[in-house]
């Protein structure tokens, strides 16, 4: 079952915007990740939030997390073409399963 | 360097064959999982292994099974293959809880039944 929705479905943006997606859950977590993936290759890990924290930033990337409103986003700054990959959240559901959401396709433009 | 290597990146395999797709992490993981990816339904959990010997059922286990006999192996078997499991294949690993953890994926195997 999936428990992660990402928004939206598709982005494409110019080289040095900002792109910003988002991802809603359904039930309670205690961690959500995201993960970037290039086009047929594997899932690579970005950064984990916790619930009881808010905002976390790795280089260029910046996640936010909201447990009243059950969503996070992922907000990548001044894009690169190198960013160009999919994008998934990932919930936590117990200990040993995470869900994926379906994930956001970006196009970085040059 | 962390590693999780899927032996067959790309597969062609006739309905009915039975088909093995193998998984080697590096890490020294307790856990190890099989997710298959299709277009517009992201990763669904196939089968997951907290321990050698020790397995799961994720959502969609139907007309798969997994052995992990050695801790750093962990094989997706199916059966009898049939169209509908033409699809991308993942195989990740992660210490102790996924929740908490980061998980490391292998790169991927395409398979293709006919």
């Amino acid at each position: 079952s999936q428990q992660g929705e990402e928004d939206p479905q598709a982005l494409s943006i110019q080289e040095g915007e900002n792109a910003t997606m988002n991802c809603s859950y359904k039930t309670s977590i205690n961690n959500l990740q995201w993960y970037r993936q290039n086009s047929g290759r594997g899932l690579v890990h970005l950064i984990l939030i916790r619930s009881n924290e808010r905002e976390k930033h790795s280089g260029r990337l910046r996640v936010t997390l909201d447990t009243s409103k059950k969503s996070s986003s992922l907000l990548i700054t001044a894009s690169r073409a190198a960013d160009t990959a999919s994008y998934f959240c990932a919930t936590d559901l117990n200990d040993y399963k995470l869900s994926f959401g379906a994930g956001t396709t970006v196009t970085v433009r040059a | 360097d962390v590693k999780v290597t899927q032996s067959s990146r790309y597969l062609v395999k006739r309905t009915g064959e039975k088909v093995f797709l193998e998984c080697v992490q590096d890490m020294d993981h307790e856990n190890m999982f099989w997710y298959r990816q299709d277009p517009g339904l992201g990763l669904r959990l196939i089968y997951f292994s907290y321990d050698v010997k020790m397995k799961e059922k994720g959502d969609i286990p139907e007309g798969y099974s997994v052995s992990r006999e050695k801790k750093e192996r962990f094989s997706l078997i199916l059966e009898s293959a049939s169209t509908n499991q033409t699809s991308m294949y993942l195989c990740a690993s992660s210490s102790q809880g996924a929740g908490g953890n980061t998980i490391y994926f292998g790169e991927g195997s395409w398979l293709t039944v006919v």
